[in-house]
């Protein structure tokens, strides 16, 4: 059962364009959202999370939507730079109180910038 | 150190050989993770330490993949009688513990020929 659903699995946008990149989750325990990025032959790089206490995070370019009633949160690149050109992976982890838990991640989308 | 630093980057084994991969965590991280991602695939949690204690290991595949951070520190992931289907890179991460975000290695590649 595949807990974190990601969708498209690849994109090409126009330089200067909006990416957007969805994710839907299943287990309602999960408490943090984080987006990560990854370039060839790098670990995942964390770009931006998210609590479910608030809907909307913006940092710089990057903006994380949540809709915890629908259980689906988005990652908008606004201004995208062919830079941007990467896997995105959203994830979710559910916090047991014991200490840092394991990430479920989605599949990945791979994002090309067209300049 | 300044990041997570995994050895060695790259390791072709033969089916059947025993392999192990080793992870430097960022200094004074208590937290400890090991991911494995197939290629196209995103990363899929394997076993997590917090200092030398192992916390959760639900997600080693199977009885041949044993991981160990004796002195809560650097951590060693081991496979022995690796299997084509092993064949994967192997990601670390550390974090501060608690809410803090992961700081994940660059990998090791294992080929197994």
């Amino acid at each position: 059962q595949q807990q974190v659903k990601q969708s498209p699995q690849s994109l090409i946008v126009q330089k200067g364009g909006i990416s957007i990149i969805n994710c839907a989750y299943e287990n309602t325990a999960f408490d943090y959202f984080p987006w990560y990025q990854q370039f060839p032959g790098k670990g995942p790089a964390l770009l931006i999370a998210i609590r479910p206490d608030v809907s909307e995070k913006k940092e710089g370019r990057f903006t994380i939507s949540f809709n915890k009633s629908a259980k689906q949160f988005s990652l908008h690149i606004m201004d995208s730079q062919p830079g941007d050109s990467a896997t995105y992976f959203c994830a979710a982890r559910e916090y047991s109180g014991g200490g840092a838990d394991g990430l479920t991640f989605g599949k990945g989308t791979h994002l090309i910038i067209q300049p | 150190g300044a990041g997570v630093s995994q050895s060695p980057r790259y390791k072709v084994a033969k089916r059947g050989q025993d392999v192990a991969l080793r992870c430097d965590p960022i200094s004074g991280h208590v937290s400890l993770f090991w991911y494995q991602q197939a290629l196209g695939q995103g990363p899929e949690f394997l076993t997590y330490f917090q200092n030398e204690a192992q916390l959760d290991k639900s997600g080693l595949p199977s009885d041949r993949f044993f991981a160990e951070r004796p002195e809560g520190s650097v951590s060693t992931l081991k496979i022995q009688r690796t299997q084509q289907e092993d064949s994967a890179v192997y990601l670390c991460a550390s974090s501060q513990g608690g809410h803090y975000g992961y700081t994940f290695g660059s990998g090791t590649r294992l080929t197994v020929v």
